[in-house]
């Protein structure tokens, strides 16, 4: 079955107290990226990697880092969480940077207390 | 760059009822657009997309929407809704060539009543 699998599903956490929210995809895609989502925002793009060792920033990218070692893979690493990341994060994948038909995962809900 | 409003945040409707979302779209250049689904406590998942060719794009669970260049809109409707369609629908947008992710809007709940 093709899928996107973010875990963990539900995570708190303590100001400053490194975490790492991983997020596979089956599909072959190239193209993968980070969204956070906020009540009255909308998903606003963290990352995004157009493939194998390439990645660049989305609109707020501020507090956060990723990387690209392999295809199927794309971790969101927080180095040192603050309560304003509180949020629910999806990943998602494509075949191409034009996401023609974007996949996403199920969500990371995420507390920084 | 490319940019999303949804004009309505929340829309109440009776079941049974028709609904329009609407969603209005900036760009310069050619775009993609796209309606995604939000069911509670979900990922979300494509409803439809405007690729190209007829303006008039039917997606999953009975929706439909239509691209007007002219209006630069992209309303989702539906002709009769139920309660499973209570969720959070998103519009987004992307250039048609070029590496251009996403550009998602804010979002609008519908809340179906019985």
């Amino acid at each position: 079955e093709a899928q996107v699998t973010q875990n963990p599903r539900y995570l708190i956490t303590v100001t400053g107290k490194k975490l790492t929210v991983t997020c596979s995809q089956n599909m072959n895609h190239e193209y993968m990226s980070w969204y956070r989502q906020d009540p009255g925002l909308g998903l606003r793009q963290i990352y995004y990697s157009m493939n194998v060792e390439v990645t660049d920033k989305g609109d707020v990218p501020e507090g956060y880092k990723v990387s690209r070692k392999e295809k199927r893979n794309f971790p969101l690493i927080l180095e040192s969480p603050s309560p304003n990341q509180t949020s629910l994060y999806f990943c998602a994948s494509s075949f191409s940077s034009n996401p023609t038909e974007a996949f996403f995962g199920q969500g990371t809900r995420l507390t920084v207390v | 760059a490319q940019s999303v409003t949804q004009l309505d945040s929340q829309v109440p409707v009776f079941e049974e009822a028709p609904v329009e979302l609407r969603c209005n779209y900036s760009s310069s250049v050619s775009v993609y657009l796209f309606w995604y689904v939000q069911y509670p406590n979900q990922g979300l998942q494509l409803l439809l997309k405007y690729l190209s060719g007829s303006t008039l794009v039917k997606g999953i669970n009975g929706f439909e929407a239509e691209f007007n260049k002219s209006q630069t809109s992209f309303h989702l409707r539906k002709p009769s809704v139920h309660i499973s369609d209570t969720a959070e629908y998103f519009c987004a947008v992307t250039r048609n060539s070029g590496n251009t992710p996403l550009v998602f809007g804010k979002g609008t709940r519908l809340s179906v009543i019985a």
